[in-house]
């Protein structure tokens, strides 16, 4: 099992460009997220999906978008960079959402943003 | 809204002591709460969680105090290793399906 899995590890964008974040996940799980990381701060949720075929904004959801078109894979859009965007990026995924019980939600490694 | 903050950005401990990391939390509506660990250029790790109506839950070498009266939340490493040197994040929910608020983190170091 790879677990969650993101692509690319790292890119440089100028203001204004466009790219796509990929999350895979192998662990059949309905739940997953996307969240960013500034410096100093934690983790803070952009946008997730509840199953396939599904999207919810959370709490910072503005210039960004997603797709859940296969149960295993969450895409996170950025039509038009700026350098506010320019963070770590988690992806995660889940068996059942937060705050049940014993349920552990897989992070996969970041891809560092860095738009100029 | 909702806010989850720590008191120390920063603690030093001895390899063998054992490290006490705090959180607080805003909203008393919240009713699960989670420790995770994230090691330098990693995601977070989830170490131990514990629900509103319990106020301790232990694992391995760890341990989490709830203490619902002055909104506080604590980490307890025993006997803390090289290893644990990392930052740690507390999280909370409030209900069932609700999304997680991260605390700032906390850099463990373990100097041997």
């Amino acid at each position: 099992n790879a677990g969650v899995t993101q692509t690319p590890k790292f890119r440089v964008l100028k203001t204004g460009q466009s790219m796509t974040l990929l999350c895979a996940q192998d662990m059949n799980h309905e739940y997953m997220y996307w969240y960013r990381q500034d410096p100093g701060m934690g983790l803070r949720l952009i946008h997730y999906s509840v199953g396939e075929g599904t999207t919810a904004k959370g709490e910072v959801p503005d210039g960004y978008n997603v797709s859940r078109l296969k149960k295993q894979n969450f895409l996170l859009g950025l039509e038009s960079a700026a350098p506010s965007q320019t963070s770590v990026y988690f992806c995660a995924s889940s068996y059942s959402f937060w705050g049940h019980r014993n349920n552990e939600q897989f992070f996969g490694p970041g891809t560092r943003l860095t738009v100029l | 809204g909702e806010s989850v903050g720590l008191h120390l950005p920063t603690l030093s401990v001895q390899e063998g002591d054992n490290s006490i990391i705090n959180c607080a939390y805003s909203n008393s509506a919240s009713d699960y709460f989670i420790w995770y660990k994230q090691e330098s250029g990693k995601g977070p790790q989830f170490i131990i969680d514990i629900r509103s109506n319990m106020d301790k839950r232990q694992g391995q070498r760890v341990t989490v105090l709830l203490n619902k009266t002055v909104k506080h939340l604590s980490l307890q490493i025993a006997a803390t290793q090289p290893g644990d040197s990392a930052v740690y994040f507390c999280a909370q929910s409030r209900r069932a399906g609700n999304m997680l608020t991260f605390g700032g983190g906390t850099r463990l170091m373990v100097k041997p």
